[in-house]
């Protein structure tokens, strides 16, 4: 149990597009989800912190009108990247808090060229 | 705010080999520490979750201590093989209710055959 989809695994898109990831947990429902940035060779950085029902909780230096959050749903939460640059180019992983742990998702490559 | 370090960076043994992978955390105020496998390009498997009143806690080959009051855990891994060639990532949970994981920046382990 505790399955976390992601979709689209991997997308390509032109500068100044917009390109929304899907966070899905599949067999329990999460108030609360969790988008993660990863670069190569690093660890994962904490964007931000969705909340079913509310706005979400962004961390420091994450801008909230760039990376749009949408958790409108007990099971689905959506990333909207906007304007998206190369720089934006990155692993985005998700995670459902199910209790006192979190269940990941296989995470999306974006690539922006 | 939380730090958590992993040590080595990277570690390349021998299959057959017994392993220990290190990880310190500079607030011991915390809920439970994971321990988390990524394999290249893929999101993240938990292995091992212990509670901040566990002292270890063992998963087949896997085997992760907490010594919380000296902000430090390990996991050994013994008879390593070929297919645990992966990154380990550490990460400690401050809160009581739901999580919030701090990451450390993992350690890149290959075991060649």
């Amino acid at each position: 149990g505790a399955v976390v989809s992601q979709h689209p695994s991997w997308v390509i898109c032109k500068s100044g597009t917009s390109v929304k990831i899907e966070c899905r947990s599949l067999d329990f429902q999460a108030t609360t989800m969790f988008w993660y940035r990863q670069f190569p060779k690093q660890s994962l950085m904490l964007m931000a912190t969705s909340n079913e029902g509310s706005k979400a909780t962004y961390e420091q230096g994450v801008e909230k009108d760039k990376f749009l959050i949408n958790h409108a749903s007990l099971t689905l939460s959506t990333l909207t990247v906007t304007s998206a640059h190369p720089e934006d180019s990155s692993f985005y992983i998700c995670s459902a808090d199910r209790g006192d742990t979190q269940y990941f998702g296989p995470g999306t490559r974006l690539t922006v060229l | 705010k939380q730090e958590v370090t992993q040590i080595p960076a990277a570690l390349s043994v021998p299959e057959g080999e017994n392993l220990v992978l290190n990880c310190s955390f500079t607030d011991s105020a915390i809920y439970n520490l994971q321990w988390f496998r990524q394999d290249p390009g893929k999101g993240l498997t938990s292995l091992l979750l212990i509670q901040s009143s566990q002292r270890e806690q063992t998963s087949g080959r896997l085997n992760a201590s907490l010594d919380k009051s000296s902000g430090r855990s390990t996991l050994y891994i013994a008879a390593s093989q070929p297919g645990d060639s992966a990154t380990y990532l550490c990460a400690v949970n401050k809160e009581t209710s739901g999580s919030r994981l701090t990451f450390g920046e993992g350690t890149q382990l290959t075991v060649n055959p």
